[in-house]
């Protein structure tokens, strides 16, 4: 069973769209990263989210974690081509410094 | 600042060559990984080192050596090279406090015949 489950899996959109995408997970975790990987390069942290119920806003994208934090999601508003790439969520486990990620979803906006 | 540097960008291989992937930053980092990235499995941690002078095991260790060379460089050697280490691997740094944001290197691309 993944630790964490990512949706959807793939996800092509227009540009101008709204989109969001989900990180789900039957456990609580005491923060919850979200990472975007553009194609040929390695993933860059977007947010940290830390409090249950927290939302962080980037620009166009809004970033929910869930009241019980076990979930989080993340929505772009008005998705531009520049916004393609893959989404990974990822989760600190006993604050060891290991990071476990999501699959992602892999987003495509289309001009 | 270079940050995370990865050598080489690509690679070939046959099957039971090795080789060694390194990696250096420059952000004075105490924590080091190694992930592989394969399609529809998401990245993998392969070892990682908490500190200079430590290593350990992540998910998929099999089949790969590490040596954290000093506090800049960690580097992995896949001692006899298999088609299924066929991959894009990933080298990320981090500093020692929770939540810490990794910091990823551009990515080698090998390819095991």
């Amino acid at each position: 069973t993944q630790l964490l489950e990512q949706s959807p899996q793939f996800l092509s959109i227009q540009e101008g769209e709204n989109l969001t995408v989900y990180c789900n997970s039957s456990s609580v975790f005491s923060s919850l990263q979200w990472y975007r990987q553009e194609p040929g390069e390695g993933p860059v942290l977007l947010v940290t989210v830390v409090t249950g119920g927290e939302v962080k806003k980037l620009k166009r994208l809004t970033f929910q974690f869930g009241d019980a934090r076990k979930d989080s999601s993340l929505h772009i508003t008005a998705a531009q081509p520049g916004d393609t790439g893959l989404y990974l969520c990822a989760v600190e486990l006993r604050s060891n410094y290991k990071l476990t990620f999501g699959k992602g979803t892999l987003l495509t906006v289309n001009p | 600042n270079a940050g995370v540097t990865q050598t080489p960008k690509f690679q070939v291989l046959k099957t039971g060559q090795s080789m060694t992937l390194q990696c250096a930053q420059d952000m004075n980092h105490n924590s080091m990984y190694w992930y592989r990235q394969d399609p529809g499995m998401g990245l993998r941690l392969i070892y990682y080192s908490a500190s200079e002078g430590t290593t350990d095991k992540g998910e998929v260790p099999n089949g790969y050596n590490v040596s954290r060379l000093n506090k800049r460089e960690f580097s992995l050697r896949l001692e006899s090279a298999a088609p299924s280490q066929t991959s894009v691997y990933f080298c990320a740094s981090s500093g020692l406090a929770v939540q810490e944001t990794q910091y990823f290197g551009p990515g080698t691309r090998l390819l095991v015949l």
